[in-house]
């Protein structure tokens, strides 16, 4: 298993701000992921984090708005840019383990933006 | 493209058995995830289908169809607790479907 470490937890923000989460992982993990949840709705998936080299990006996210880093095997970094109350939303890592491929998840960092 | 899909809601009462479907059109396919949220929480990690059948997991069990596309989540003998939303989540990509709330009734 894998236990994964986000923060912060939560935070208010000022529009057009920036936010930079941080996520850490207890074991090396080849796949990591970030995910967006809106309130009331399921996961949606930003990116995956890759190490190493840029991230790979779905479709209706860039690069520009969510920047990602990936410097090794345990660490990732999702950064929020220029905020507006749309991106009011929980944002969870998350780390695919090594043998079944199960996802496991932080405990997401809620993101409030006034 | 992908395409998954849940009910948005269900009921059931507590001892009840209840199944929640899951369909699903992907460009890849290598497994099928069922993850349980309680609200305010991370989802976790219930049952993973590769192959066609049947999996128990003690209350739990998940049934996966490749050739039609569907999955289901089976919970028997249903606790207060069971309330949570249940998420069906397709691999190459993990890509979540739009989650099934469920409220269990005493």
């Amino acid at each position: 298993s894998a236990v994964i470490s986000q923060k912060p937890s939560r935070d208010i923000c000022q529009r057009g701000t920036s936010l930079t989460i941080q996520c850490q992982v207890d074991s090396q993990v080849t796949m990591m992921f970030w995910y967006r949840q809106q309130p009331g709705q399921s996961l949606t998936l930003i990116a995956t984090a890759n190490q190493g080299s840029e991230a790979t990006y779905e479709s209706g996210f860039v690069i520009d708005k969510f920047p990602i880093s990936r410097p090794n095997l345990t660490f990732s970094t999702l950064t929020v840019s220029n905020m507006s109350p749309e991106d009011s939303s929980i944002y969870l890592c998350s780390a695919e383990g090594p043998d079944t491929g199960e996802l496991f998840f932080g405990e997401g960092s809620r993101l409030t933006v006034l | 493209g992908q395409n998954i899909d849940q009910p948005t809601e269900m009921t059931a009462t507590e001892g009840a058995i209840v199944q929640i479907n899951c369909t699903y059109q992907t460009s890849g396919f290598n497994g099928l995830f069922w993850y349980q949220q309680h609200a305010g929480e991370a989802p976790t990690f219930l049952s993973y289908n590769v192959l066609d059948g049947l999996e128990e997991k003690g209350r739990f069990s998940s049934f996966l169809s490749r050739s039609k596309g569907y999955s289901y989540l089976l919970l028997k003998e249903l606790q207060m607790k069971d309330s949570a939303s249940y998420l069906c989540a397709v691999t190459d990509k993990l890509i979540f479907g739009t989650g099934t709330r469920l409220q269990v009734f005493p």
